[in-house]
């Protein structure tokens, strides 16, 4: 059964203080693992597609990162506008339903 | 481009009314997902169609849950009859189908409840 599980659940961090979130999955032959950003009342909103182990993608602040079970995000001297939850995503190549993991609230403390 | 579309925002309903959501996915799509989001149970997909037609209806919770696809521009979720546990943040998403993976693009979610 595919699976995606999201560590932590919460994190706080004075802004400037460097992180990682980290997203593991099982899933029967990756297709695609997909990051998205969600802020409160909002529909999430797409960051990055990683598609196989070594791939690293960047935005500003962020750099996702994929190994063959588990995807980190890094957040580089982080800012209060980064507060938000970050939710991991898994499709396999056997359909085209998208996994989500129930994503780790992030606040960033000015 | 307009990205997914969702009606209601939110919708206050009393228990055992029939409750229609509606979704216009981005134009050219041609997969769109339904999820239900809480708090203890996160972003749950309900149905998937490909082409407007049902792929995977497993996540549908009971037989009060339908869903629709009449066509490619339009999709509804109805729950009849609705019940406070139905009280949730329901989002629908789009995507063009690929054999390399293409993320899906939400929509901003109809907040339910049910009283």
């Amino acid at each position: 059964e595919d699976q995606v599980t999201q560590s932590p659940e919460a994190l706080r961090l004075q802004e400037g203080e460097s992180s990682s979130l980290n997203c593991s999955y099982t899933v029967s032959g990756l297709r695609g693992l997909f990051w998205y950003r969600q802020d409160p009342g909002k529909g999430p909103e797409f960051l990055f597609t990683l598609y196989s182990a070594g791939e690293e993608k960047e935005k500003e602040r962020l750099k996702a990162t994929l190994t063959k079970k588990e995807s980190f995000l890094h957040i580089t001297a982080p800012k209060p506008e980064d507060s938000a939850t970050y939710l991991c995503a898994v499709q396999a190549v056997t359909g085209n339903q998208f996994y989500f993991g129930t994503g780790t609230s992030l606040t960033v403390i000015p | 481009d307009a990205g997914v579309i969702q009606s209601p925002r939110h919708e206050v309903t009393e228990m055992g009314q029939e409750v229609t959501l509606r979704c216009k996915p981005i134009s050219g799509h041609n997969s769109l997902f339904w999820y239900r989001q809480t708090m203890m149970r996160g972003l749950e997909l309900l149905i998937y169609f490909n082409n407007n037609v049902p792929i995977d209806d497993s996540g549908m919770p009971e037989d009060r849950f339908s869903a629709k696809m009449p066509n490619a521009s339009f999709s509804t979720l109805k729950i009849q009859p609705s019940e406070p546990r139905d009280s949730a943040v329901y989002f629908c998403a789009s995507t063009l189908e690929s054999t390399g993976g293409v993320a899906a693009f939400f929509g901003q979610g109809t907040r339910l409840t049910v009283v």
